[in-house]
């Protein structure tokens, strides 16, 4: 039973490249959260979406950030246009279920370095 | 917007001391969470509690919510290298499906 799949696990970006992450949530899960993690932080959440659909992104920039979970394949969250001050750790999390208590399970990780 | 606070920052003692780190809430909590995370690794998740005055036993650590669901504590007896990591506390928020994280702290359990 594979946990929530996240790749690459290091990304090494110049600025102005972009940077494509990818999560495959947990086998029978709908729900994917993505946060992002900068050193010696907790958790920022960034965006949460069900299959086809944003379903809240209070927390993402609203430039160069973009996320989508289509109904086939994994979860993406795009970044363009990359800046030094993008390069923090990105976790994504899935769950089965949504409603107050609903428990995250968090993939490994994706580390951007923006040089 | 909700804070979560936790103390200490850092800890740091030697194998088979006991311990407790600290979660507050700038609110009530809808649900509290906490996790522990290992250096280049995602969180994992240890518990979650949601009635007040709830205490949770996961081995030698003891999770404790307070009464009016405002803090919550994590009591680790006989520490062991292996409880090394940064232990984060989470709530989702306002009963939403984010969860809002504390800074952490991050333990050290020196052999």
């Amino acid at each position: 039973n594979a946990g929530v799949m996240q790749n690459p696990r290091h990304l090494v970006r110049r600025r102005g490249q972009e940077a494509r992450l990818r999560c495959s949530p947990m086998k029978g899960h709908s729900h994917v959260y993505w946060y992002r993690q900068l050193p010696e932080e907790g958790l920022k959440f960034m965006v949460y979406l069900q299959k086809e659909n944003i379903i809240d992104e209070s927390g993402m920039p609203k430039e160069r950030f973009s996320a989508e979970f289509p109904k086939e394949g994994p979860s993406i969250l795009r970044i363009q246009q990359v800046v030094r001050g993008d390069s923090a750790a990105y976790f994504c999390a899935s769950s089965p279920l949504a409603g107050v208590g609903n428990e995250q399970f968090f993939g490994p990780g994706t580390r951007l370095t923006v040089l | 917007t909700q804070l979560l606070e936790q103390s200490p920052q850092f800890l740091s003692i030697q194998e088979g001391e006991n311990l407790t780190v600290y979660c507050n809430s700038s609110s009530v909590f809808s649900s509290l969470q906490w996790y522990r995370q290992e250096p280049g690794e995602g969180p994992v998740l240890l518990v979650t509690v949601v009635t007040g005055g709830e205490v949770k036993k996961l081995k030698r650590l003891t999770f404790q919510f307070g009464d009016a669901r405002k803090d919550s504590s994590l009591h680790i007896t006989a520490a062991q290298p292996g409880d090394t990591g940064l232990y984060l506390c989470a709530d989702s928020f306002q009963g939403a499906q984010k969860l809002v994280f504390g800074q952490g702290t991050r333990l050290t359990i020196n052999p």
